[in-house]
């Protein structure tokens, strides 16, 4: 069974700082791994998709990257913004087709200090 | 801006009663998917749908819960009868596919 582990469950950082939250999963044979942001009381945003031909994706200041083998995902944030404190979930989906699962990760919840 | 939007978005209800959230997809997605999140569970899938036709409702208690699609435009969780430990926020997605995935707001339910 696929497990996906967030470590540590909560952060805190002053503005300005550049970070890294790390995901780490137990099955490597994943299709996918997808970092996704969630608001207070809002649901989920997908911030990044990485397949597992891949070994990393960007979007503006987000940098996601993926290790296969040792089963390890980090996305790193560049000059945190008091705008990125949310929590940041990872999600893997397994090589098993239309019927796959997306495995999520209980989030790291971030807060970056003005 | 199109959304997936759920309602209710709060619900309180005694054990023992009826509960049905609904969830609008976005307009010409074709699968459809609710999970439930707490925190000690985290996000947990229970049931998606695939042109209306239901593919995996493995993660739902068969017993209690069940999951529809009446129409294209409109998807359903029942919860019958309701019990405290299924208090959560429970959450619609839709897509065109598996991996891309919009979420709704969520329903925050809560049985006392």
């Amino acid at each position: 069974k696929q497990e996906v582990t967030q470590i540590p469950a909560a952060l805190s950082v002053p503005e300005g700082e550049n970070l890294v939250l790390n995901c780490s999963f137990t099955d490597s044979a994943i299709y996918n791994l997808q970092w996704f942001r969630q608001d207070p009381g809002k649901g989920l945003t997908s911030l990044l998709l990485i397949q597992s031909s891949q070994r990393e994706q960007t979007s503006g200041r987000l940098n996601a990257s993926l290790d296969k083998s040792s089963g390890r995902s980090t996305l790193y944030i560049a000059a945190s913004q008091p705008g990125d404190s949310a929590t940041y979930l990872c999600a893997v989906s397994l090589h098993t087709g239309a019927n796959s699962k997306l495995t999520f990760g209980k989030g790291i919840t971030l807060s970056v200090r003005p | 801006d199109a959304r997936v939007t759920q309602t209710p978005r709060h619900k309180v209800t005694e054990m023992g009663q009826e509960v049905t959230m609904r969830c609008q997809p976005i307009l010409g997605h074709n699968t459809v998917f609710w999970y439930r999140q707490t925190m000690m569970q985290g996000l947990e899938l229970l049931a998606y749908f695939r042109n209306r036709a239901p593919l995996d409702d493995s993660g739902m208690p068969k017993d209690r819960f069940s999951a529809e699609m009446p129409d294209a435009t409109l998807a359903t969780l029942k919860i019958q009868p309701s019990e405290p430990r299924d208090s959560a926020v429970y959450f619609c997605a839709s897509g065109l596919g598996y991996y891309e995935q919009y979420f709704g707001p969520g329903t925050r339910l809560t049985v006392t």
